[in-house]
């Protein structure tokens, strides 16, 4: 069964510095998300992403965040200078479509650690 | 308003007993798709099951089944003879058609099965 990957699985880096995150959406998808999720606290929506521009993009993506579909498979988060209260848990997301009944198939996720 | 409510932080449930996880939800879109989650320890979040407002029955999906309460806009979870296996976090989250593509999530509650 298909699936989206993330990797990596679990990065730790110092307070002030740069990091991508990266996925590979499920093939045929045409709609991408990043989540994140703080230790113990709900999942939240951070960005979407559709026909290679944001579609929609909440609060918490302020100017430190920026998306990227670099070539046909992979899609970046790049956080570029990374503060303690963004260590969470990371999750990439793709849809096949837009309609409701289409589910988003999450990965695995990768764990930021800002130190 | 919290577009998702999830009440119950914490359940126990004995093992092969049926459980129910509240989820109610905030909407004025009249097409909107609600779904549930699975977190387990490990941290990916897996699909379990769907339910499309327009739906004129509760979904099902093996031992998951979703109780669709329309006018009281309550889309509970039933697990039915509860495995070890079930212990984790579930989440409810909500997709609206004309508002967005972007999925909301309750707070999401804690599942454990007790042998």
């Amino acid at each position: 069964e298909p699936e989206v990957t993330q990797t990596p699985s679990h990065q730790v880096t110092q307070m002030g510095q740069e990091v991508i995150l990266r996925c590979v959406p499920i093939s045929n998808h045409l709609y991408f998300y990043w989540y994140r999720q703080i230790l113990g606290q709900k999942v939240e929506f951070l960005v979407s992403f559709y026909n290679n521009e944001i579609s929609e993009k909440s609060e918490i993506f302020d100017d430190q965040f920026s998306v990227e579909r670099p070539d046909g498979s992979n899609f970046t988060l790049k956080i570029r200078s990374t503060k303690l209260e963004d260590s969470a848990m990371y999750f990439c997301a793709s849809r096949e479509g837009l309609a409701v009944l289409y589910e988003q198939y999450f990965g695995p996720g990768t764990r930021l650690t800002v130190t | 308003a919290q577009k998702i409510t999830q009440t119950q932080p914490g359940m126990f449930v004995q093992e092969k007993e049926a459980v129910t996880l509240d989820c109610t939800y905030d909407t004025s879109d009249p097409s909107y798709g609600l779904f549930w989650y699975k977190q387990p320890s490990s941290g990916e979040m897996i699909f379990l099951i769907y339910q499309g407002s327009y739906d004129q029955q509760n979904a099902t999906e093996g031992r998951y089944s979703l109780n669709f309460q329309k006018a009281r806009k309550s889309a509970n979870l039933v697990i039915s003879a509860s495995q070890l296996g079930d212990s984790a976090m579930y989440f409810c989250a909500m997709r609206e058609e004309n508002t967005g593509n972007q999925f909301y999530f309750g707070t999401g509650t804690s599942l454990t099965v007790i042998p």
